[in-house]
């Protein structure tokens, strides 16, 4: 099994950055993924990290640190429809595919 | 672009009474995965197939079964329906399950399940 934390809130103004961080312990690592959900809907896959470093794709970009079990996504130049749940999923490395989700973060993005 | 789809959007069923989830993944996609997620939680893994064999198995009780069929396509049987079964379902979908490779997962927009 495996323990995956990241804040349950964070709040922004329009416009603003803002970080959310995420820690793992695993018994294998496999790939990093963050997805975005709104209330009662499917979640939208962001970002993939399986190698140390920065992926950016546009707003948002992901950090991936695989000695220090730790990842962040940066949201950039914040928008209110960004108002959502940030879910950090863990691929182990002795599954076929199956994703570890953490609790996910609320971003409450404020005018 | 063809999404993941799922059938029904909205299930009302008694306790003890019997459901069936259907779910299509996207156009070519081999894998398709279920996971459960309660109110206020997250996603929790239950199944997956690839190519119509079981390929991973989370915490599904023993009162549910799956299946993948020929065309790809995935239903989730869930017998005995308890009240704490209640909640989201959704699938997702992956073209092949290699570890080694990236496999996003495309998610339906899931069944809500309330059993009363």
């Amino acid at each position: 099994g495996q323990n995956i934390d990241q804040p349950t809130e964070m709040t922004a103004t329009e416009g603003a950055i803002v970080q959310i961080n995420c820690t793992y312990q695993t018994s294998g690592f496999n790939g990093l993924f963050w997805y975005q959900q709104h209330a009662g809907e499917a979640p939208t896959f962001l970002s993939y990290n399986v190698l140390d470093g920065l992926e950016e794709k546009g707003r948002f970009s992901s950090f991936l640190s695989r000695s220090k079990g730790y990842s962040y996504l940066l949201l950039k130049e914040l928008q209110m429809k960004d108002s959502a749940s940030y879910l950090c999923a863990v691929r182990e490395g002795d599954s076929w595919g199956k994703l570890q989700f953490g609790a996910g973060t609320q971003v409450v993005v404020t005018p | 672009a063809a999404g993941v789809i799922q059938s029904p959007r909205h299930l009302i069923k008694e306790k003890r009474e019997t459901a069936t989830l259907k779910c299509y993944p996207i156009p070519r996609h081999d894998t398709v995965y279920w996971y459960q997620q309660g109110p206020g939680q997250d996603p929790q893994f239950l199944i997956s197939f690839y190519e119509k064999m079981q390929s991973d198995k989370g915490s599904i009780p023993d009162r549910f079964s799956a299946q993948q069929f020929s065309d790809y396509h995935s239903e989730l049987n869930m017998s005995s329906l308890e009240l704490g079964d209640s909640a989201l379902y959704f699938c997702a979908s992956s073209l092949g399950a290699d570890r080694t490779l990236k496999n996003i997962q495309y998610f339906g927009a899931g069944t809500r399940l309330s059993v009363l």
